[in-house]
């Protein structure tokens, strides 16, 4: 089992800034790589699945991008709203089979 | 549709006690996967599943047990529960490889 990382661990922005966060994974064995958006009290809920390297994904103001032979993939967030606060995780397949192992999340406060 | 559905939300056990814990999901997914959140930790693979009567283990399968008898349903056996075992678990479902998962909302387990 081979460690997925994300950083920072967490970060404090203002409203309408733009941010970004990493997620490290081994380059080798790559099938797929999850993004999920984790609301306190709620579940983790799929933003992106992406599995070519350079593979870019947008949705609204978030975006992502792969990079599979340095392993690793970026979340931006443009124009941040308190409604982003959330824990954002990234998830790596190893295996093809859709199993994920999870990095411990980036937890983003972004202040009115 | 009710997404997945996980039973009970909360539950206190005594060290040696057995329980399931239930998870059904209505859209007919064939990936099912059982996670454990404990803090400072990324969510952590227990058991796995690729269809109805397939199942695997994950990364954390000791003290654990799974079967899949139909698509809908993918019980969590907790089979001589220990203190070490207390944790948030979570059911996740996912239509086929390389699609994100849909998660339930939870079970907070206790265990002393």
């Amino acid at each position: 089992i081979l460690n997925v990382e994300q950083s920072p661990q967490s970060l404090h922005v203002q409203e309408g800034d733009s941010t970004n966060f990493t997620c490290s994974f081994p380059s080798s064995n790559f099938y797929a790589l999850h993004w999920y958006r984790w609301e306190t009290a709620k579940s983790p809920e799929a933003l992106f699945v992406m599995t070519l390297n350079g593979d870019e994904k947008k949705k609204g103001r978030i975006s992502a991008t792969l990079n599979t032979k340095e392993g690793y993939s970026y979340l931006y967030i443009k124009g941040s709203q308190p409604e982003d606060s959330a824990t954002y995780l990234c998830a790596h397949d190893q295996t093809g089979a859709n199993n994920l192992f999870f990095g411990t999340g980036t937890r983003l406060t972004v202040i009115p | 549709n009710a997404g997945v559905t996980q039973t009970p939300k909360f539950q206190v056990l005594k060290t040696g006690q057995s329980m399931t814990l239930q998870c059904a999901q209505d859209m007919n997914h064939e990936y099912m996967s059982w996670y454990r959140q404990d803090p400072g930790m990324g969510l952590r693979l227990i058991h796995y599943s690729v269809g109805a009567g397939i199942t695997d283990q994950g990364e954390v399968p000791n003290g654990y047990n799974v079967s899949r008898s139909t698509t809908e349903d993918f019980p969590l056996r907790l089979l001589s529960a220990a203190p070490s075992q207390t944790s948030v678990y979570f059911c996740a479902s996912s239509q086929q490889v390389n699609y994100g998962y849909t998660f339930g909302s939870g079970t907070r387990l206790t265990v002393v």
